[in-house]
């Protein structure tokens, strides 16, 4: 399973955008990036994936290197809502999902 | 739109019981897959079903099993309970007829073994 590296915990500012970095520099060719969050007291949430191209949904934007070596999530105006653990994935074909520790937001009003 | 139900929500058990624990997915979608959440080790995963086979399986023992009904609800059991089981047990559909579609996941079943 390819691995990924975020940072343990980053710390945002209520209404500000949030750049969550995450570097994969062993992803392969097929490997799609995805970002999932967890909320205190709920499970996993599906948030953004993408392969090569930035993508943009209604909860936030994945930008991706060039390279493919690295991602950014963007969460573009953060709330309190949007305090939990943040995880970036890469997933080569099927439904297993590796989840590493993911990086911890906190959100100050 | 419902969403996943997993049932119960919370559970005690003591060392060596059996265990079963029932994941209902979103209407339509074929795939369950199940984890386990604890402080130490984080999210594993545990195995996927599709079309009531199981297509994937992590690095568990074979204590823990699972199957999946015709009609896409799973089940996972675990026999022989030990402490060490206690954890958030986590199910998650998807399509899955395809890859990379996005997972949606229950709220998990809180499992204590005393």
């Amino acid at each position: 399973d390819a691995k990924t590296t975020q940072p343990n915990s980053m710390e945002s500012n209520e209404e500000e955008p949030v750049h969550l970095p995450c570097n994969h520099s062993t992803i392969s060719g097929t490997d799609y990036i995805h970002w999932y969050r967890q909320l205190p007291s709920q499970g996993p949430e599906y948030v953004i994936h993408g392969l090569t191209s930035n993508v943009n949904n209604r909860m936030a934007s994945l930008a991706i290197a060039e390279d493919r070596k690295s991602s950014t999530l963007i969460l573009h105006r953060a709330t309190l809502r949007d305090a939990a653990v943040y995880y970036c994935i890469l997933l080569q074909y099927g439904n297993k999902l590796v989840f590493g520790a993911g990086t911890i937001l906190r959100v100050k009003s | 739109k419902a969403g996943v139900t997993q049932t119960p929500r919370y559970l005690i058990k003591t060392r060596g019981q059996q265990v079963t624990l029932s994941c209902s997915p979103i209407s339509g979608h074929r795939s369950v897959s199940w984890y386990q959440q604890t402080p130490g080790q984080g999210l594993q995963f545990l195995f996927e079903y599709f079309s009531e086979t199981q297509r994937n399986k992590g690095n568990f023992p074979g204590r823990f099993s699972g199957r999946q009904f015709s009609n896409s609800r799973s089940e996972m059991n675990v026999s022989t309970l030990e402490l060490g089981d206690s954890a958030l047990y986590l199910c998650a559909s998807s399509l899955g007829d395809t890859s990379n579609q996005p997972q949606h996941f229950g709220d998990g079943t809180r499992l204590s073994i005393l």
